[in-house]
């Protein structure tokens, strides 16, 4: 149990394109799910918590504006990366937050993003 | 605020060899989380192991031990016998629960086991 999925597993993409990574709790209720980004051979850094029903809230540094997430429903929370640029490349994880659990966090299996 | 750092960047070991990797943590909090998490070259994240920071107890998982010492604020990871399938990045984390459990992670330490 406890599945995470990320759609798509890997994108290319133009510069100047949006793209839509999508994170969901397969066989539970997410209220909280996390955006990480992981340049490579560094670690995860943490984007933004998503919760469900509300706004998500950004790390510093991180734009909003550029990175839009939407977190619909107890199963779903997406990523966009408007106006993609080559420094967006990266590998984007997500990871959701068992619903009336505190301690526990399941983690998807990632999403590599290239914009050419 | 909370940090963790592992300094060992990179890890070699030849199969078989015994190898610690080291993981030190900072959090103003009583109540945290802390974690294991394997990354093989395919980039998922494997959960290893959670502890409170209630539980000092060391746990023995086959060839993976975790040494927990609050008073050093360190959580370190022992694989005995190494094998090749345990090349990968190792990522200790600490979750902070009264904000989301959100986690920080440390910058990862490389393992290579070489036959």
């Amino acid at each position: 149990g406890a599945v995470v999925s990320q759609h798509p597993s890997w994108v290319i993409c133009k510069s100047g394109t949006s793209v839509k990574i999508e994170c969901r709790s397969l066989d539970f209720q997410a209220t909280t799910m996390f955006w990480y980004r992981q340049f490579p051979k560094q670690s995860l850094m943490l984007m933004a918590t998503s919760n469900e029903g509300s706004k998500a809230t950004y790390e510093q540094g991180v734009e909003k504006d550029k990175f839009l997430i939407n977190h619909a429903s107890l199963t779903l929370s997406t990523l966009t990366v408007t106006s993609a640029h080559p420094e967006d490349s990266s590998f984007y994880i997500c990871s959701a937050r068992v619903r009336g659990v505190k301690d526990t966090q399941y983690f998807g299996p990632g999403t590599r993003l290239t914009v050419l | 605020a909370q940090k963790v750092t592992q300094a060992q960047t990179e890890i070699s070991v030849v199969e078989k060899e015994d190898v610690t990797l080291d993981c030190v943590y900072e959090t103003r909090d009583t109540t945290y989380y802390l974690f294991w998490y394997k990354q093989p070259p395919s980039g998922e994240l494997v959960f290893l192991i959670r502890r409170n920071s209630f539980d000092e107890q060391n746990e023995i998982s086959g060839r993976y031990s975790w040494n927990f010492q609050k008073s050093t604020s360190s959580f370190n990871f022992t694989i005995t016998a190494s094998q090749v399938v345990d090349s990968a990045v190792y990522f200790c984390a600490l979750s902070d629960p009264y904000n989301f459990n959100k986690f920080y992670f440390g910058s990862g330490t490389k393992l290579n086991v070489k036959p």
